[in-house]
């Protein structure tokens, strides 16, 4: 089965400008999660999905992140507008059965400069 | 927020060296949770821990949960070189939405 996919791997963009993050889970999985790893320290949950209704988004940052997932399907994670400090790798992950673990996919490092 | 502190943060190793990490805790965790991260890709489970004292194989790594439920350790046997990578240990929160909180990681390198 395909993995879980995230686009683009890399961004670079100037601090006030927006950057939309997408992740397609793998195929049949309810839930779906978003974790970020700021250089250098732990990587940090910020929310989770099942199917299209967020679950617990407690882990985001503030109200210029946004996280939907029309439909049940793929998600994206949208800063508007980004700052320095959302510099990192944001990850995202799908499970059927998260009691078990879940996959992740590559991440995209976000650079705001 | 809770923390897991990871030690050691880098590990400089000669190959067919053992490796030893662990991570701990101030709060009790029920799950512990061993990842591996290679360069340019996300974290992949290693090794999951359910049970207090449980210890766990995966052909060369040994994980342990530890008895206070506060600790884990990870053992590398023999390393090669495609043990490069960051190790992060995690555990599972014990809110219905099953999200991780995760280790700083430990970062290995191998010297063939």
């Amino acid at each position: 089965e395909a993995g879980v996919t995230q686009f683009p791997s890399h961004s670079v963009i100037e601090k006030g400008q927006t950057v939309t993050l997408r992740c397609d889970p793998i195929s049949g999985h309810d839930n779906l999660y978003w974790y970020r790893r700021v250089m250098g320290k732990e990587i940090k949950f910020l929310l989770h999905f099942v199917k299209e209704s967020k679950q617990d988004e407690s882990g985001m940052p503030n109200n210029r992140f946004l996280a939907e997932r029309t439909g049940g399907t793929y998600s994206t994670l949208k800063v508007q507008p980004a700052e320095l400090e959302d510099s990192g790798v944001y990850f995202c992950a799908s499970s059927q059965d998260p009691g078990y673990g879940y996959t992740f996919g590559s991440g995209t490092r976000l650079t705001v400069v | 927020g809770q923390q897991l502190n990871q030690s050691p943060q880098s590990m400089f190793i000669q190959e067919g060296e053992d490796v030893s990490m662990n991570c701990t805790s101030s709060s009790i965790f029920n799950t512990w949770l061993w990842y591996k991260q290679d360069p340019g890709e996300g974290p992949v489970l290693l090794i999951a821990l359910y049970k207090a004292g449980e210890l766990t194989s995966n052909g060369r790594l040994t994980a342990q949960f530890g008895i206070t439920r506060k600790d884990s350790f990870l053992n590398i046997s023999a390393s090669i070189p495609s043990d490069v990578g960051i190790y992060f240990c995690a555990v599972r929160t014990t809110s219905g939405t099953y999200k991780y909180i995760f280790g700083t990681g430990t970062r290995l390198k191998v010297l063939a």
